[in-house]
């Protein structure tokens, strides 16, 4: 079935450092979304992404979609302590399910 | 607006216990979903419903049950715990296919310990 992968599982940084997160699917998807989980919390929605080759920013966020819809990415520009969190990928599997990744755990070294 | 709602947040069972998890949603969502979450598995998909009555299997259902008999409420059985099953679950909704790229909504959590 299709799987959603997602690397790095960590990655730890020095403030003001960038960081990156990255999301390959097995298959096609006609959307991939995002989601924040601050520790303790729960998952929060950040974006989707639907069009091939679609690139959103939010401030220092900046979330691509491939252009085969196969693979996305997160990007964050200069982190900052409140970025600290599991940054999830998430995609349908067919209409009535939502699959995500395995998530990457971002730890910031003030 | 409460949005997702998950009871209780903290649980301790024994082996062989069972429970329910609850489930409530206000924004009249059909579609909903139990997930749990254990360290580098991510998030994976128990059960689902699309509506009142309909349920189906996700990825990992062995051991539970899931009933929708209202469009507001989920819950979630356990039948017989096992240390196996020990996580945190959360409860998500969403007010229509995921197929569309609608947010899901994602209740507070409840964190499960079997000993």
């Amino acid at each position: 079935g299709q799987q959603v992968m997602q690397i790095p599982q960590y990655q730890h940084v020095q403030e003001g450092e960038d960081f990156t997160t990255y999301c390959n699917s097995s298959t096609t998807l006609s959307n991939i979304q995002w989601y924040k989980q601050r520790p303790g919390g729960h998952p929060v929605f950040l974006i989707q992404l639907v069009k091939s080759g679609e690139v959103k920013k939010q401030k220092r966020l900046t979330f691509q979609f491939g252009e085969a819809k196969k693979n996305s990415s997160l990007h964050i520009t200069a982190t900052q302590t409140t970025d600290v969190g599991t940054y999830f990928c998430a995609g349908p599997r067919g209409a009535q399910k939502l699959v995500f990744g395995q998530g990457t755990r971002l730890t910031i070294n003030p | 607006n409460a949005g997702v709602t998950q009871t209780p947040k903290f649980q301790v069972l024994k082996t062989g216990q069972s429970m329910t998890l609850q489930c409530a949603q206000d924004m009249n969502h059909e579609y909903m979903s139990w997930y749990r979450q254990d360290p580098g598995m991510g998030l994976r998909l128990i059960h689902y419903s699309v509506g009142a009555g309909i349920t189906d299997q996700g990825e990992v259902p062995n051991g539970y049950n899931v009933s929708r008999s209202t469009t507001e409420d989920f819950p979630l059985r356990l039948l017989s715990a096992a240390p196996s099953q020990t996580s945190v679950y959360f409860c998500a909704s969403s007010y229509t296919y995921w197929g569309t790229g609608v947010e899901a909504f994602f209740g507070q959590g409840t964190r499960l310990t079997v000993v």
